[in-house]
């Protein structure tokens, strides 16, 4: 089956810029979503189809995908970006959905 | 604005099914461009995938619950629900239902989850 592999955490100064890695196996072939999820909430969709934000997402939050990795960059970061984040593709040749493990993002 | 809600009990003994159950309010569950899931968080983990429906029927299963799981579309109702068959202290989680992206052309590729409920906490304790 389909392996996504996230880092279990990042941690990142505010103000700087965090990336967020989410690799598999030719995952450039794929689509590639992102959801934030804070404490006690529901996820939220970033980027979805690899690099598109849906309305109300912020210009700081982008994705991008090339080779075995897709990285999810939030810039000028802010206290209130510290949250779990996910990445999820669709496999066509299972048919199933993957979700990463989830990266524990820290402003410190 | 879409609106998605789930219901259903809190605790289930070992060996029992969860039923649970999604309301869409906002929006229909007949439209075909999207597909509606399943998704849980057990305590302190990562989210994991149960599985997604159309209204047409079409459904697909994470293989590790296949077994035991089963989705199915209301349309007359405008929800969709869940059945999880032998619960174990394993399956207790925060359960999750929402909408999915979707293109089926001759076959279909599911994309984003775009809205989402805000999660049921289902524990399993005799």
């Amino acid at each position: 089956s389909y392996v996504l592999t996230q880092p279990p955490s990042v941690s990142v100064a505010p103000g700087q810029t965090a990336r967020i890695p989410c690799g598999g196996d030719g995952i450039e072939t794929k689509s590639v979503q992102w959801y934030q999820q804070k404490p006690g909430q529901a996820p939220v969709l970033l980027v979805y189809d690899d690099t598109a934000r849906p309305s109300g997402i912020p210009e700081r939050f982008s994705g991008s995908n090339s080779g075995n990795t897709a990285t999810l960059t939030i810039s000028t970061l802010e206290a209130g970006d510290e949250a779990d984040y996910y990445c999820q593709v669709w496999d066509p040749s299972t048919d199933h959905v993957v979700f990463g493990g989830g990266t524990k993002l820290t402003v410190l | 604005q879409l609106q998605l809600q789930e219901w259903g009990p809190g605790l289930v003994k070992p060996s029992e099914t969860l039923s649970l159950t999604c309301d869409v309010s906002g929006g229909s569950i007949s439209n075909n461009d999207y597909f509606w899931g399943w998704i849980r968080q057990p305590p302190g983990k990562g989210l994991e995938w149960i599985g997604s429906s159309h209204n047409s029927g079409s459904t697909y299963y994470n293989p590790s619950l296949k077994s035991r799981v089963s989705i199915y579309v209301d349309r007359s109702k405008n929800q969709f629900s869940l059945r999880l068959m032998s619960m174990t202290a394993a399956d207790t989680a925060v359960y999750y239902c929402a909408r999915q992206d979707s293109n089926c052309g001759g076959e279909c590729y599911l994309y984003n989850f775009d809205y989402w409920g805000q999660g049921s906490l289902v524990t399993v304790s005799s």
